[in-house]
């Protein structure tokens, strides 16, 4: 699965977009992009994922660069609920189905 | 629908103790996984079971710890003759497919604490 590289960490102001890069420059064609977060402790939480095009649920949006080298994570109102640590995976296609978890993000929303 | 459920959330055992944890998917899951998330950092995944069978341990250490998934009842994760280096927080998560498309639910974890 390729590397992914996200910024230690972010600040937003409450009720504005947070916006979360993630840069995986050695992505394959067959490897999706998975974004989860964890707040304080508790277990991860699903949010969102994508292969080539943009995708949007109730959660946020993920935007996919054209060569699929880096892609952001879009919280479109940030609430204080959303101060957690956010991590950028590549998952392949047909490989394990294992999770690698890197450092991620701390988000922290202020108020 | 209730979430994964994982028990005991809190665990103290004394060195050279054995520890059980216990996973239960969601209603309707058969695929669950074991991650350990050591203080400061992040998950770590160790081990991947369907209903019976261990389809990936490539994370487990190679002693001390075994996992299983039964036909009927919880994933049990067994560390024997804990140390202080077990001490860690161990999340199960569960899916319906274990397939790429399929999102994996994570339960609360267990904090294991290792004295």
């Amino acid at each position: 699965d390729a590397k992914t590289t996200q910024p230690t960490s972010m600040d937003c102001a409450e009720g504005r977009a947070a916006n979360l890069p993630c840069n995986h420059s050695t992505i394959s064609g067959n490897e999706y992009v998975y974004w989860y977060r964890q707040i304080h402790s508790q277990g991860p939480q699903y949010i969102i994922h994508g292969l080539k095009n943009n995708e949007t649920n109730e959660m946020a949006s993920l935007i996919i660069t054209e060569d699929r080298k880096s892609s952001t994570l879009i919280l479109p109102h940030a609430t204080l609920r959303d101060t957690a640590v956010y991590y950028c995976i590549a998952v392949t296609q047909g490989g394990s189905e294992k999770l690698v978890f890197g450092k991620g993000t701390k988000l922290t929303v202020n108020p | 629908n209730a979430g994964v459920m994982q028990n005991p959330r809190h665990l103290v055992r004394r060195r050279g103790q054995e520890a059980r944890l216990r996973c239960s998917p969601m209603k309707g899951h058969s695929h669950v996984y074991w991650y350990r998330q050591l203080p400061e950092e992040g998950l770590k995944f160790m081990v991947y079971l369907q209903k019976e069978n261990i389809i990936d341990e490539s994370g487990m250490p190679k002693e001390r710890f075994s996992a299983e998934f039964p036909k009927e009842g919880p994933s049990i994760l067994r560390i024997q003759q804990v140390v202080r280096g077990d001490s860690a927080a161990y999340f199960c998560a569960s899916s319906s497919t274990g397939g790429l498309m399929d999102e994996q639910y994570f339960g609360p974890g267990t904090r294991l604490t290792v004295t």
